[in-house]
């Protein structure tokens, strides 16, 4: 059955480091994806997305990599910030872009040392 | 920035009670959701919503849940009968029109379900 999931719980990081957040899925026929951001109390927040056609795509500070051929998925925050911290979720959106009905995976902890 | 909006922040309730969850979706948007998460857990989706019917519904949402738009600006989660097993976090999101070509939905600070 389609799953997304994560590698890793938890990640603890200094301030400034660059931060890896990785995301695996097992569906071949998956071919959008999403990165949310959710800060303690409040909902998911959208970061960024990537189809299948793509690797690879920036944003401010953050850039996601896509591999088919693994189903892997990752997220790099550059210069990672104490705001940074929260509990990032990979999605996959079922159906395209069609009807919102996002799968999530478990959720990486991120945490950021000053 | 339009954002969604959410009431109640927290809700109690004895098991059997019904609740409704109420949401303001963004003005434009035209997709509504409901998701859930349970306390530690990854957030799930409930059902989406468009053209004031259900488009798709999880195995989560029974008979005893319910949504409708009853006014044309509130979107509303309704259980009939609660159960223990309902406590969670509620979120509704939105989304723009189909031909805005993304899968960006847009979540509330959600409803906290507490069920005794």
């Amino acid at each position: 059955g389609e799953s997304v999931g994560l590698h890793l719980p938890t990640l603890s990081v200094q301030e400034g480091d660059n931060s890896i957040i990785n995301c695996a899925y097992s569906n071949s026929a998956s071919d959008y994806f999403i990165w949310y951001k959710q800060e303690s109390g409040k909902g998911p927040q959208f970061i960024i997305d990537i189809r299948s056609n793509m690797d690879k795509r920036q944003g401010q500070r953050v850039t996601v990599l896509l591999n088919k051929t693994v189903k892997h998925l990752s997220l790099q925050i550059a210069a990672t910030q104490p705001g940074d911290s929260a509990v990032y979720f990979c999605a996959d959106l079922a159906g395209g872009t069609s009807y919102g009905k996002l799968t999530f995976g478990q959720g990486t902890i991120l945490t950021v040392h000053p | 920035e339009p954002e969604v909006t959410q009431t109640p922040s927290h809700q109690v309730t004895q098991m059997g009670q019904e609740v409704i969850l109420r949401c303001v979706p963004i003005s434009n948007h035209l997709y509504f959701y409901w998701y859930r998460q349970i306390l530690g857990q990854k957030v799930e989706f409930l059902v989406s919503f468009y053209n004031n019917e259900i488009s798709e519904k999880s195995e989560i949402f029974d008979d005893q849940f319910s949504v409708e738009r009853p006014d044309g600006s509130n979107f509303t989660l309704k259980i009939r009968s609660t159960k223990l097993e309902d406590s969670a976090m509620y979120f509704c999101a939105t989304r723009r029109g189909f031909l805005a070509n993304t899968g960006e939905l847009f979540f509330g600070e959600g409803s906290r379900l507490t069920v005794l």
